[in-house]
């Protein structure tokens, strides 16, 4: 069983398009994240829920829209896609904020 | 603030050889650290943490880190290298409560044979 899992693993899309994906964890995590790694492979954390309750946000563009259906679910809504937006795009999850993260395989975001 | 320091974007080492990836950190209050290993098109996966006691870390394959306070180093040691031990490795602090990871710009560890 996949602990934290994310749909798609690949997302190649035009400029100006809206996309979704989708984080799942099915390890009974508080806390959820999302990331984003650049082309030189940097990390930075873009949002994190606590139970629902988002209790991070960096400084992201309003285009992009956590949402937190459940503690079990974090889904990543971004619309009008730019070139820039092109990352890999990471979930991650753990049992309270500031423990361990166990991360997804990653979602591939080619915007063209 | 946090910051970590990786020293060294790529380390190339021989098979059998002595891995010592580097990682200095800056933290207000005392950090929770961990080093994970992202294998090519993969996700990332724990290799060992430090919260608080023992300050030498043993974590998976075989690695371990020395939490040093007045170094404010966690540096990522393997006595012999592995072909399979190629990856890209990142150092992370975080401050606990409600606080995420900080992550370094990861080393790259190149193993030949």
């Amino acid at each position: 069983d996949t602990a934290v899992s994310q749909t798609p693993k690949y997302l190649v899309t035009q400029m100006g398009n809206d996309k979704s994906i989708k984080c799942e964890q099915n390890l009974g995590h508080d806390t959820m994240y999302w990331y984003k790694q650049d082309s030189k492979k940097f990390l930075k954390i873009m949002f994190s829920y606590n139970n629902k309750e988002l209790i991070i946000n960096e400084t992201v563009p309003n285009r992009f829209s956590p949402k937190s259906p459940d503690k079990a679910h974090l889904n990543l809504h971004i619309n009008s896609l730019e070139l820039g937006d092109s990352a890999v795009y990471f979930c991650a999850s753990s049992l309270f904020a500031g423990e361990t993260q166990y991360f997804g395989p990653g979602t591939r975001l080619l915007v063209l | 603030a946090q910051s970590v320091t990786q020293l060294g974007s790529h380390v190339s080492v021989s098979e059998g050889a002595l891995v010592l990836l580097r990682c200095n950190y800056s933290s207000s209050v005392p950090p929770y650290l961990f080093w994970y290993v992202q294998y090519p098109n993969q996700g990332l996966q724990l290799l060992l943490k430090y919260t608080t006691g023992a300050t030498l870390v043993k974590g998976i394959n075989g690695f371990e880190a020395e939490f040093k306070k007045s170094e404010t180093s966690f540096h990522l040691t393997k006595p012999s290298a592995h072909m399979s031990d190629a990856a890209e490795y990142f150092c992370a602090v975080s401050d606990s409560g409600y606080s995420t990871l900080t992550f370094g710009k990861g080393t790259m560890l190149l193993v030949s044979p």
